[in-house]
């Protein structure tokens, strides 16, 4: 049973970076049948996919925030990871990371998520 | 980016009877390379993550009642409950994968009348 889960501090200072981590376990973070990203919601809004990443390190980034993104994957610890630069309170919002499977050479849908974590960006 | 637009932004329906949610994507999403359309659509309860619900438009996600159904091609979309249940009280969301970034529409709340 694939289990996804978020940890990193739940509050962040403005002008700092915002980082989190994702363990996967029940499944191999270096299959090549799947991606894995990350999304975000701010508090009673809608969903905004930041970036995902391959087992390859090869990543894309949502051109909205891909100036301060960097998602990064580490195979041997079962992890994958998001750096997010110079945040402010616009950056306020429940993360997720989710598995993508991969189809037809491409990202498809979202079809595992961890549970969220609110990250709140607050001096 | 593709804009996802959902109506209507909430309902209200009746135990038992159907909800009916529509999603229109601003470029068509069928790509005719696969024949596929790159639609999924999920459900999000309250203080819970988003649960894939279909894929490729109308491929029902293993485990969803089959009570939901999904439909359309190209640009309009359908996610349909046919006989609404408590446990159904929700927001969903249709998301489009044909291209880069990935978007969402912005959600439909339902509830119970």
């Amino acid at each position: 049973q694939l289990q996804l889960q978020v940890s990193g501090p739940g509050l962040v200072k403005p002008s700092e970076t915002l980082s989190l981590s994702c363990t996967v376990s029940g499944d191999s973070i270096s299959s090549t049948s799947y991606y894995w990203g990350w999304i975000r919601q701010p508090p009673g809004k809608g969903l905004e996919w930041i970036g995902s990443i391959y087992s390859s390190g090869s990543t894309s980034y949502n051109p909205s925030l891909k100036s301060r993104v960097t998602i990064s994957v580490d195979t041997s610890k079962k992890h994958f990871s998001l750096k997010l630069s110079s945040v402010t309170a616009a950056d306020t919002a429940v993360y997720y990371c989710a598995r993508l499977p991969r189809g037809f050479g491409a990202a498809l849908h979202f079809d595992y998520w961890s549970q969220g974590t609110l990250v709140t960006v607050s001096s | 980016d593709i804009v996802m637009t959902q109506s209507p932004d909430s309902l209200a329906v009746s135990l038992g009877e159907r909800a009916t949610i529509n999603c229109k994507s601003s470029q068509s999403v069928l790509y005719s390379y696969t024949n596929k359309n790159y639609l999924a659509w999920y459900q999000q309860k309250a203080g819970q993550p988003p649960k894939l619900l279909f894929y490729w438009a109308s491929t029902r996600e293993s485990g969803v009642p089959d009570r939901f159904s999904g439909s359309g091609s190209g640009t309009d979309f359908t996610l349909t409950i046919s006989s609404l249940q408590a446990e159904d009280v929700a927001v969903y969301y249709c998301q489009q994968y044909y291209s880069t970034p990935p978007t969402f529409g912005q959600g439909t709340k339902v509830e119970i009348k």
